[in-house]
């Protein structure tokens, strides 16, 4: 079984300022990676993926994510963030295998002032 | 949205009654989900299904039964909803190709219940 921690339910920001949101997982196999962001009244949509290779992946949105695993962490980051970047931000895993399910992280919500 | 309607959007139902959420896909992706969205909890899955009749349980499948009978939807049945059940309800389907095309799942834009 596989489960997700994201350290912090809410992080305030000031516009233009950089952000990180942290993702710690726990998983006995291999896994691969997601970040996803939720907009108000919106269902998630997928901002960067960690598959294999590189562990430094680059999304949408000027949004990038590290993947580390010897600490088994996935941390999201933006240099410099907007308004509209308000939103809550979910960490998921899911091995590999065909019939494996994302399991979540609690979420992050993100509160980007002017 | 990748072709996934979410019906009702909205509904408010009465302890003890029956309820069926709808998720309607357009993609034939072979694998579908239900989860539930509850504040600090994430998302959580609720029932899982990889083919037209094969459906298995997620970690919250109490009081929670599914159906698909065709690729294209999959129902979710709250047999006797409870205050406990009110959620906002995600469906989610994902491909079945290897590679790049079967890792990535794709969300409807959800119903939110409220059992009084």
């Amino acid at each position: 079984a596989q489960s997700v921690t994201q350290l912090d339910s809410q992080v305030p920001v000031f516009e233009e300022a950089p952000v990180e949101l942290r993702c710690n997982y726990s998983s006995s196999v291999s896994v691969y990676l997601f970040w996803y962001v939720q907009y108000p009244n919106q269902g998630l949509q997928l901002l960067l993926k960690y598959l294999s290779g590189s562990t430094l992946v680059k999304g949408i949105n000027g949004f990038e994510a590290e993947f580390n695993k010897s600490q088994t962490s996935f941390h999201l980051r933006k240099p410099s963030v907007h308004i509209s970047d308000t939103a809550e931000y979910f960490c998921a895993v899911r091995p590999p295998a065909a019939g494996n399910k994302l399991t979540f992280g609690g979420g992050t919500r993100v509160l980007v002032k002017p | 949205d990748a072709g996934i309607t979410q019906s009702p959007r909205h509904k408010v139902t009465e302890t003890g009654t029956p309820v069926t959420l709808r998720c309607h896909q357009t993609e034939n992706h072979r694998y579908m989900y239900w989860y539930r969205q509850d504040p600090g909890h994430g998302l959580r899955l609720i029932h899982y299904s990889y083919g037209v009749k094969d459906t298995d349980k997620g970690e919250v499948s109490d009081g929670y039964s599914v159906s698909r009978s065709k690729t294209e939807d999959f129902l979710l049945t709250l047999e006797s909803a409870t205050s406990s059940q009110t959620s906002v309800y995600f469906c989610a389907i994902r491909a079945q190709g290897g590679g790049e095309r079967g890792t990535e799942a794709f969300f409807g834009q959800g119903t939110r219940l409220t059992v009084v």
